[in-house]
């Protein structure tokens, strides 16, 4: 099946520092997502993008969608404590049934 | 309105037993899905559900059965549980691209 490579798999980084992460993939996906998961919950969506090379922001969250179509990238900018978390992409191929594929997380530490 | 509830929170099972997962939604959607988390594997599609009455397997199925009778719930079983079946099981449902997640319900086998 599908795979996503989602990098790095962890960050430790300082409050107030900027942080990037991104999702490759073999196939071309017609959608892509960014979900967060704060510990002991399931994820939430953060940001979603529908068309190549599409820039989205939401508060201090920037993504973008790859010309490739292979590719999407997740910045957070000035990061807080709240940020903590797991960082997940997905990619959504098409189709009528709405499945994604999970890249397999970014685990992000803020030291405040 | 709740969203995507999940039933139980926790369970701890044997070697054999069965038990079944609830995933209810009230937001109208056509489209259910269960996924599984293990530690460093993201989440893995077990089974998913495009309306009442339909099921098709997804990227892990082996060991779980699901059904959906009503559009608003979801049914997870494990009719003969194994340790490899330890994880975290999120259920999740769709009005379109954008997944909404239930809380999960961790399940370990003993």
């Amino acid at each position: 099946g599908q795979q996503l490579n989602q990098s790095p798999q962890s960050m430790f980084i300082q409050e107030g520092e900027d942080v990037s992460m991104n999702c490759t993939s073999s196939s071309i996906f017609n959608t892509w997502l960014w979900y967060k998961q704060d510990p002991g919950e399931g994820p939430v969506l953060l940001i979603a993008l529908y068309k190549a090379g599409e820039l989205t922001s939401n508060g201090r969250l920037t993504a973008q969608f790859g010309i490739t179509r292979k590719d999407s990238f997740l910045n957070i900018s000035a990061s807080i404590p709240s940020d903590v978390g797991i960082y997940f992409c997905a990619g959504q191929l098409g189709g009528s049934n709405y499945k994604l594929t999970f890249g397999k997380g970014t685990l992000l530490t803020v030291n405040p | 309105n709740a969203g995507v509830t999940q039933t139980p929170k926790f369970r701890v099972l044997k070697t054999g037993q069965s038990m079944t997962l609830l995933c209810a939604q009230d937001m109208n959607h056509e489209y259910m899905y269960w996924y599984r988390q293990d530690p460093g594997m993201g989440l893995r599609l077990i089974h998913y559900s495009v309306g009442e009455g339909t099921t098709a397997k997804g990227e892990v199925p082996d060991g779980y059965n699901v059904s959906r009778l009503k559009k608003q719930n979801f049914l997870l079983g494990l009719e003969s549980a194994a340790p490899s079946q330890t994880s975290v099981y999120f259920c999740a449902s769709t009005r379109g691209f954008e997944q909404f997640f239930g809380p999960g319900t961790r399940l370990t086998v003993l």
